[in-house]
């Protein structure tokens, strides 16, 4: 069974710059979540969709972040303009059941 | 508020001794509780979670964790250390199912090193 995709895995911007990371989930994940990784800290939610609908976007900076899940499938994470505490490692993950599926990541360093 | 303690910064076993990494949990009703393992450069694995039933749950790689309500815990445990086992380890907890949103909160992480 094929796991999370993530794409790019490192990507390194200017402040102010806009920037998108793409998410695959493992197929039949219905939810789909992407998280924020500052540094020395857990993992913090951002957003999450159940198929293409949200139900939990609380703690999205919506100012500067958006995110879509077009056709309930694969994901769109967006910054624009990306500010210097953006550094971070975006996750995203799938779940079916309980459990959530971690893909790699994509590590963003805003200079 | 829903909310996860890692006490530990770090723990430093050395290989073929018994290891713990703590975990407490706060969260109204009856908690699912899950560890996570991140290696350097990668996501993070699945390694047990507990929904409910045996207090003691078995997962991944030899480790284990045991859930005690009444201490508001969920230590993980492994009987005998690898080198192999140093990474950062994470406990999480969600809200129960019947609760909209499923996100993970997440502690701080415990960065266990293992010496051969």
């Amino acid at each position: 069974e094929a796991g999370v995709a993530q794409s790019p895995r490192y990507k390194i911007i200017e402040k102010r710059q806009s920037v998108a990371f793409w998410c695959n989930p493992i197929s039949g994940h219905a939810t789909l979540y992407w998280y924020q990784q500052i540094l020395g800290q857990g993992p913090k939610l951002l957003i999450q969709f159940q198929n293409n609908g949200v139900v939990d976007d609380s703690q999205l900076p919506k100012d500067r972040f958006s995110a879509e899940r077009l056709k309930g499938v694969d994901s769109t994470l967006k910054i624009q303009p990306a500010k210097l505490e953006d550094s971070a490692v975006y996750l995203c993950a799938s779940s079916y059941g309980p459990e959530q599926y971690f893909g790699p990541g994509t590590r963003l360093t805003v200079t | 508020a829903q909310s996860v303690a890692q006490p530990e910064d770090q723990v430093n076993v050395a290989e073929g001794n018994p290891l713990t990494v703590k975990c407490t949990y706060s969260v109204s009703g009856n908690p699912y509780l899950f560890w996570y393992v991140q290696y350097p450069n990668r996501g993070l694995q699945f390694l047990l979670k507990y929904i409910t039933g045996d207090n003691l749950v078995k997962g991944s790689y030899g480790f284990e964790a045991e859930f005690n309500k009444s201490q508001t815990s969920f230590h993980l445990k492994k009987p005998s250390a690898l080198v192999s086992d140093s990474a950062l380890y994470f406990c999480a907890v969600r809200a129960p199912a019947n609760q909209a949103g499923t996100a993970l909160i997440f502690g701080k992480g415990t960065t266990l090193s293992v010496s051969s």
